[in-house]
């Protein structure tokens, strides 16, 4: 069970859009609609950003958008602001009560 | 306002063991699954395994099989996450995360626990 793969960084000017992608596999990401995102500042707890592939939770911002094509799972961050730089996380579910997580991207607003 | 509270941070030797705790509170916490996170220092989440707090039903990461246990007590809201030897790697911030009901995702998390494991 691999950890999914997202870049290591992403940047973006204040107001731009980002995406970050996570790649997983036929075993995880491909056959599950149950790709999470979470936001993480330094020193703090995961937050849950988007679930089930591109559902927000109540509170969210709309400028956080999810999707999904084949393996590829994607978090879009549209209207960047100095507070959405933080460490980004994608999770699946892989089958048999088990989960990955992705590698992490950093978000840098510049 | 729903939360889990972890237990603070421990300082130990390699070969002790060491038992952490995550209490769920304001909300039915035998319906949902507990998970434990692991965040070594400077590095990316990962997945250690779960419990079903109404049956303690578990499942593990193949990666912490038979390194780690996760257990229940319902009656105090309480999930455990145990080691009986430790290793200077289990050195980590761990995090207890709620999954939330009728979905695949953690939506409550922990503030987490230091564990330092030194010599």
């Amino acid at each position: 069970q691999s950890a999914l793969t997202q870049p290591a960084s992403v940047s973006g000017s204040p107001g731009q859009s980002i995406t970050i992608s996570c790649t997983g596999t036929s075993s995880d990401v491909g056959t599950y609609n149950l790709v999470s995102w979470y936001q993480q500042h330094p020193g703090k707890a995961p937050k849950l950003m988007i679930y089930e592939g591109s559902k927000r939770p109540s509170g969210i911002s709309n400028r956080f958008a999810g999707s999904k094509s084949g393996n590829t799972a994607s978090l879009a961050i549209s209207g960047l602001q100095a507070e959405d730089e933080a460490d980004y996380y994608c999770c699946s579910y892989a089958g048999s009560s088990l989960y990955v997580f992705g590698s992490g991207t950093k978000v840098t607003v510049l | 306002e729903v939360q889990l509270v972890q237990s603070g941070a421990e300082v130990k030797k390699p070969g002790e063991s060491l038992k952490i705790s995550c209490k769920g509170s304001r909300y039915s916490f035998a319906s949902y699954w507990i998970s434990w996170v692991r965040q070594m220092p400077g590095k990316g989440l990962e997945w250690m395994g779960r419990i079903e707090p109404s049956d303690s039903y578990t499942s593990y990461s193949p990666s912490f099989q038979g390194h780690v246990s996760i257990s229940v007590d319902k009656s105090i809201n309480t999930a455990y996450l145990q080691w009986n030897s430790l290793e200077v790697s289990d050195s980590a911030m761990y995090y207890c995360a709620r999954r939330q009901w009728s979905s695949d995702a953690f939506d409550i998390w922990g503030q987490g626990t230091m564990v330092t494991v030194s010599s």
